[in-house]
């Protein structure tokens, strides 16, 4: 099965512009999550899509940030403005389900954002 | 509040050597617990997963895990490990009614010939 693909790989903006990313999740997945990895650590989950709707939006700064997921299948996130802590690997997610005990998710490879 | 410790940052071992990644999670009741690698600009892949029942599971790759219930470890072991297992590792935790994973802070591996 195809992969959970993501657009672009890499991207590069200054501090207070504007970014988009974007997600196709793997095909039937109803779940949707958009992971922040900075450097050195772990994932940290933004916001979990279930379908079109929002699950958790708990860890997303709403300030500046920014997803949704259209007709429950693909989803974008932006930022706006970026500040130079963003700089940052995007992460999205897809699994079946919501429940962490059955769905172990599919990543893709992610975005890196560089803040200059 | 759940929360996922891996003690070792970055772990250098010698190709054909044994390995073992350690991991301790803080949990209330019985964790669902995961390992999963990143190879450099790419995802994370599961390896490996616990659920319930055998404690020592198998995962992809030769890779094993063994949930100690009462040491709060989940520690990701091989026996042999081969240059392209060069990557990082973390483990994760997550509650049986939980929406989500969290995950350590990751162990880098080097691989030496």
């Amino acid at each position: 099965e195809a992969g959970v693909a993501q657009s672009p790989r890499y991207k590069i903006i200054e501090k207070r512009q504007s970014v988009a990313f974007w997600c196709n999740p793997i095909s039937g997945h109803a779940t949707l999550y958009w992971y922040q990895q900075i450097l050195g650590q772990g994932p940290k989950l933004l916001i979990q899509f279930q379908n079109n709707g929002v699950v958790d939006d708990s860890q997303l700064p709403k300030d500046r940030f920014s997803a949704e997921r259209l007709k429950g299948v693909d989803s974008t996130l932006k930022i706006q403005p970026a500040k130079l802590e963003d700089s940052a690997v995007y992460l999205c997610a897809s699994s079946l389900g919501t429940g962490v005990g059955n769905q172990p998710q599919h990543f893709g490879d992610g975005t890196r954002l560089s803040i200059l | 509040a759940q929360s996922v410790t891996q003690p070792d940052i970055h772990i250098t071992v010698s190709e054909g050597a044994s390995l073992e990644l350690r991991c301790n999670y803080s949990y209330g009741a019985t964790p669902y617990l995961f390992w999963y690698v990143q190879s450099p600009g790419q995802g994370l892949q599961l390896l490996l997963k616990y659920f319930s029942g055998d404690t020592l599971v198998q995962g992809i790759k030769g890779f094993e895990a063994e949930f100690k219930r009462s040491q709060s470890s989940f520690n990701l072991r091989k026996p042999s490990v081969h240059w392209s297992d060069a990557a990082e590792y973390f483990c994760a935790v997550g509650a049986a009614t939980a929406r989500q994973l969290t995950f350590g802070s990751g162990t880098q591996l080097t691989v030496l010939p």
